[in-house]
């Protein structure tokens, strides 16, 4: 079946580091991608997606290329600051013509800043 | 625009009680997840809604977890009975459909079962 793969267990950096989180995807057809963000006593927040191969998404600083040759979708940030404290998820959604909706999400990555 | 609201936020059940956990969607969305959260697993699909009709119904939850669409604006997720391996945080998520677009999630209701 569909599984993603991203950076395992935990990510710290100091304020101002450039924050890169992998992101691989394994699936038979032609899935839209998409990374979420979660804070404390949250639910996932919807960061951005991309469709089709090359795209680029981006929101809040954040961005990540979707490239179906090497089948991943990298999160990255500049410039990390210590409200993009929280944990990131990336997910994979059924590609177009399934009828379905659902998303396949990866464990979990949890960046958090170095004081 | 509301979000997904649910209800309770947290809720406290002896091992062997029911309880009913509530989800309103999105006004105007029609598919609707419920999900579960754990530390170790992370998120687990339990059901999935297209209007009131079930698409898909997670195996490994079916015999004491029942997720239903009361109306379009309106879900429960009953857990009977509860067991303590059921404490988790419990959300619900809701998309527009036809897709792929991004599902929206309410803060979720955090259980402890003693």
């Amino acid at each position: 079946g569909d599984s993603v793969t991203q950076t395992e267990g935990q990510v710290a950096l100091s304020e101002e580091d450039f924050l890169t989180i992998h992101c691989n995807y394994s699936a038979s057809g032609y899935p839209a991608l998409f990374w979420y963000v979660q804070y404390p006593g949250e639910g996932p927040q919807f960061l951005f997606r991309a469709s089709r191969d090359k795209e680029k998404g981006s929101s809040r600083g954040f961005e990540a290329t979707y490239n179906k040759e090497t089948t991943s979708f990298h999160l990255q940030k500049a410039s990390v600051q210590e409200s993009d404290s929280a944990v990131y998820y990336c997910a994979l959604g059924e590609y177009p013509g399934t009828g379905s909706n659902r998303l396949t999400f990866g464990k979990g990555t949890k960046f958090s800043l170095i004081p | 625009d509301a979000g997904v609201t649910q209800t309770p936020r947290h809720e406290v059940a002896e091992k062997g009680q029911t309880i009913i956990l509530k989800c309103e969607p999105v006004s105007g969305h029609n598919d609707l997840f419920w999900y579960r959260q754990t530390k170790i697993q992370g998120l687990e699909l339990l059901s999935y809604f297209r209007s009131k009709s079930l698409m898909e119904d997670g195996g490994a939850f079916k015999d004491r977890f029942k997720a239903e669409m009361l109306n379009s604006s309106f879900s429960t997720l009953k857990i009977q009975p509860t067991e303590p391996k059921d404490s988790a945080v419990y959300l619900c998520a809701s998309s527009l459909w036809p897709g792929p677009y991004e599902q929206y999630f309410g803060p979720g209701t955090r259980l402890t079962v003693l």
